[in-house]
């Protein structure tokens, strides 16, 4: 049973360029969460989608928009990159929409130059 | 708003030494809790959880009590081996924000052999 995957691993871009990451959510799960994980802080919370709608959202610019597909896994954009959107972006996936078994991908760290 | 607040680090330990790492949180609901491990080079694993008052939530030696009085969910074990060294979130989900967890800023665990 595969876990939740995030592609890419790592990334480079740079200033003002625009960028998708991926994620495919734990089998059985239809809920995916983005967080971005700045270097020594704790995950912030990004926006969750749940039945393909954007559910929640914290305090991220209208610059970071998502996407979920019928088959569960989503996508997050950013656009217009700033040298602090630099860090550890990371999903996780849950059922119905809650976050109390929630399972967190491996991340991909975005570094914009 | 939400914010969960965790004893600074980095904490050193020897091998069999007791651990406590301290969490406080501010909520405006009911909040469910969690302790995340986020091991070198990973994501975060979900190491326990409580529900309620009073429940204690526990996992691989780890354990956490829920005190809602003081606003508190410790996590204490009672003798750490070398494996343990991670870095260690304490986190909460208000039952009313159920698509959102808060994080603390993690704890840096290092046990030496």
């Amino acid at each position: 049973d595969a876990g939740v995957t995030q592609s890419p691993t790592h990334l480079i871009k740079t200033r003002g360029q625009q960028v998708t990451l991926r994620c495919s959510p734990k089998s059985g799960h239809d809920t995916v969460s983005w967080y971005q994980q700045a270097l020594g802080q704790g995950p912030q919370f990004i926006f969750q989608y749940y039945e393909e709608e954007e559910r929640q959202r914290g305090n991220f610019p209208d610059r970071f928009s998502g996407h979920q597909f019928p088959n569960y896994s989503s996508e997050l954009n950013v656009n217009a990159l700033l040298l602090g959107d630099s860090a550890l972006y990371l999903c996780a996936s849950s059922s119905g929409g809650s976050v109390h078994e929630q399972y967190f991908g491996p991340g991909t760290r975005l570094t914009v130059t | 708003g939400d914010s969960v607040t965790q004893m600074e680090g980095p904490v050193t330990l020897s091998e069999e030494a007791f651990l406590t790492i301290n969490c406080t949180y501010t909520a405006t609901g009911y909040p469910s809790l969690f302790w995340y491990v986020q091991y070198p080079g990973e994501g975060l694993q979900l190491l326990l959880k409580a529900t309620k008052a009073d429940d204690k939530g526990s996992n691989k030696g780890f354990e956490a009590t829920y005190r809602k009085e003081t606003t508190s969910f410790h996590l204490e074990k009672g003798s750490v081996q070398v494996s343990d060294s991670a870095v260690y979130f304490c986190a909460l989900s208000d039952q009313g924000d159920a698509g959102k967890s808060t994080f603390g800023d993690g704890t840096t665990l290092t046990v030496k052999p």
